[in-house]
């Protein structure tokens, strides 16, 4: 059974940056073709993809966020961790990772989603 | 960059009718890298279709996919109640990308 749980900060101040956590279960990071990414989502708005990163350690990033976004993986921890710069109150939005698999970038199986929120 | 336009914006149906959501993209998409996905209030989205027409894993037949190149369709095909939610359509191949989603309301 594959989950994905993501963690982190609730409330950022504008400027800091943002270290968010996805700690999976149910596959590994090391099996060819399997990917995980970030998603987010501010209130009441559509999804907007931030990152992806494969167990061959390629990255994809957002280019209009590719100057402010980190994605890294762990594989013996089970964990991605994606970091965002310069936090603006823009950002406030539920923040989600997940899973992919085969190599390609749609995703089968999400985190239930954290809520970040910018503000001084 | 490619732009995914969904339209409409919002569908008014009732129970049992059949539900036609568009999305369509300003430049080809590349061997149908197109998915959708399914997303309910205070819900991570689930992902309904990939490949353009593959239904994922345990998804109802009532669900398909359908198109090429710029224009493609999720059609629903008698609505249930579970079914009301916002559907959104994704672009995985040279860009990833989400369009605006669509929101099939009851009417």
């Amino acid at each position: 059974q594959i989950t994905l749980k993501e963690s982190g900060p609730t409330l950022v101040k504008p400027t800091q940056t943002l270290t968010l956590t996805c700690t999976f279960s149910g596959f590994s990071l090391s099996t060819s073709g399997v990917g995980v990414g970030w998603i987010r989502q501010p209130p009441g708005k559509a999804l907007e993809w931030l990152a992806l990163i494969y167990w061959n350690d390629d990255k994809r990033y957002s280019p209009s966020l590719k100057s402010r976004l980190t994605i890294t993986k762990d594989t013996s921890k089970n964990q991605v961790v994606l970091t965002m710069t310069n936090m603006d109150p823009v950002d406030t939005a539920t923040y989600y990772c997940a899973h992919s698999d085969s190599g390609w970038a749609y995703f089968d199986y999400w985190g239930q989603g954290t809520l970040v929120t910018v503000s001084s | 960059e490619i732009v995914l336009t969904q339209s409409p914006g919002t569908l008014s149906l009732s129970p049992g009718e059949r539900a036609t959501l568009s999305c369509r993209a300003s430049q080809s998409v590349s061997s149908s890298y197109l998915a959708w996905y399914q997303q309910k209030p205070g819900q991570a989205p689930r992902l309904l279709i990939y490949g353009a027409s593959s239904r994922a894993t345990g998804i109802p037949d009532r669900f398909s996919g359908s198109g090429s190149g710029t224009d493609f369709t999720l059609t629903i095909s008698r609505l249930e109640p579970e079914d009301f939610a916002v559907y959104y359509c994704q672009q995985y191949g040279s860009s990833l990308l989400f369009g605006g989603g669509t929101k099939v309301e009851i009417k």
